[in-house]
């Protein structure tokens, strides 16, 4: 969907921390979200965030949300190979659930 | 076994065929999805379910159509398949629940190429 953008493409090494960005323009969006889709297989979800926080975290992963901005970030810390995935942020609104994809950013981690 | 399936996983067809994908789910979800995949372009949605009977466009529904008989099923059809419907197709499901948060559950994806 053309209203959550996101870099295509990310390379890191084996151990260090990933940053995906993501941004997006409609101010309704109630929920955001953070799927991963690895080679072959459908999405799962990650994570998601509330629009009324700015931060949450789960084990490795770390999602900020800047609302004034329209800005959301994914963190993976310690990146492992298994997490070389396509990764999709999403947006949905209140009214029922229908999501709004973004382009999807391939992560690929280095040995 | 998997919560939402889809046949077929692959096909091929050619200009002008029609073709039907299938989706079932276990979950017992009344809101059902169909989602295409293109490179860069994310999941579009094609058309959404939220019960039996209840269909609803979504972002990009020309060219398609769909079915849900059944609480557990949703199908979508080409009705006249063209080159640019090549992709991946996805269904979703999820439960309803207006002001939570809803996750959608994938099924494994259906590659289409038409020739």
């Amino acid at each position: 969907g053309e209203d959550v953008e996101q870099s295509l493409f990310l390379s890191v090494r084996e151990g260090d921390s990933s940053v995906i960005n993501c941004t997006y323009t409609d101010s309704s969006s109630t929920y955001l979200y953070w799927y991963k889709q690895e080679p072959g297989a459908g999405l799962q979800l990650l994570t998601y965030i509330f629009s009324n926080m700015d931060m949450k975290q789960d084990q490795r992963l770390t999602v900020l949300l800047n609302k004034k901005d329209k800005h959301l970030s994914l963190r993976i810390a310690d990146t492992q190979t298994g997490d070389s995935a396509i990764y999709f942020c999403a947006r949905g609104g209140a009214a029922g659930n229908k999501l709004t994809f973004g382009g999807g950013t391939r992560v690929l981690v280095k040995p | 076994d998997a919560d939402v399936t889809q046949t077929p996983r692959n096909r091929i067809t050619k200009t002008g065929k029609r073709i039907m994908l299938e989706c079932s789910q276990t979950k017992g979800h009344d809101r059902m999805y169909w989602y295409r995949q293109d490179p860069g372009l994310g999941l579009r949605l094609i058309y959404y379910s939220f019960d039996v009977k209840d269909i609803n466009k979504g972002e990009i529904s020309d060219g398609y159509s769909v079915s849900r008989q059944a609480q557990a099923k949703f199908s979508l059809s080409l009705e006249s398949a063209i080159p640019n419907q090549t992709a991946l197709y996805f269904c979703a499901t999820s439960d309803q629940g207006l002001g939570t948060h809803n996750e959608q559950f994938f099924g494994p994806g259906t590659r289409l190429t038409v020739l």
